[in-house]
């Protein structure tokens, strides 16, 4: 079935620097790939997603790369803020063999200022 | 608009009983999944239901775990004879259908604790 890796497990940045986060998932034919956030002790909130037929989308200071030929994608946070702590969890739905999202394990970001 | 709701926010069991875990999407919402986490871990997909099909219960971890839907309405995740390992978050999340590009609402979950 679907798998879907995450790394980092965690990611310490100073305020200000960039972080990246990076996915990558087994079936080929995934055709979806959004990413959540979820701040300490509150629930999973999409942040940004990404479809297979583009490459690149941005939304202000976050964006997400997706490599179809490697299968990977990964989320981008510049001008990283203390708010941006968080969890980010990436997830792939597949399109024939499995209809759900598969979750990566989570990158637990911590941005200091 | 009303998010997803779930009841109850805490529930701390003894081993052995039998817990109900309940789930209100978003109205209209056609698509709801049940996952778990662990403390400090991922999400880890127990079950979806998509309308009136059959559900997809490909994620639950034993015979102890079901979980029913009425309609397009509420859903109950039963967990008979809890054990220890059995202790998370629950989360249940919607959507408008799971066949298209369309965001997955969460609730606030269930901690579940069993001693």
């Amino acid at each position: 079935g679907e798998n879907v890796e995450q790394h980092p497990s965690t990611l310490s940045v100073q305020e200000g620097d960039s972080a990246v986060i990076k996915c990558t998932y087994s079936d080929s034919a995934s055709n979806y790939f959004p990413w959540y956030k979820q701040e300490l002790g509150k629930r999973p909130q999409l942040i940004i997603d990404i479809r297979s037929n583009v490459g690149e989308k941005k939304d202000q200071r976050i964006a997400v790369t997706l490599n179809k030929t490697a299968k990977h994608f990964s989320l981008h946070i510049t001008e990283t803020q203390p708010e941006d702590s968080a969890v980010y969890f990436c997830a792939a739905r597949g399109l024939y063999n499995t209809d759900k999202l598969i979750f990566g394990t989570g990158t637990r970001l911590q941005v200091f200022p | 608009g009303a998010g997803v709701s779930q009841s109850p926010s805490n529930k701390v069991t003894e081993k052995g009983k039998d817990v109900e875990l309940r789930c209100d999407p978003i109205s209209g919402h056609t698509a709801l999944y049940w996952y778990r986490q662990r403390l400090g871990q991922g999400l880890e997909f127990l079950i979806y239901f998509q309308g009136n099909s059959a559900p997809d219960k490909s994620g639950l971890p034993s015979d102890r775990f079901s979980a029913e839907r009425t309609g397009e309405s509420v859903s109950t995740l039963t967990i008979q004879r809890t054990q220890q390992e059995d202790s998370a978050v629950y989360l249940c999340a919607s959507s408008l259908t799971e066949r298209t590009y369309n965001e997955q609402f969460f609730g606030p979950g269930t901690r579940l604790t069993v001693l």
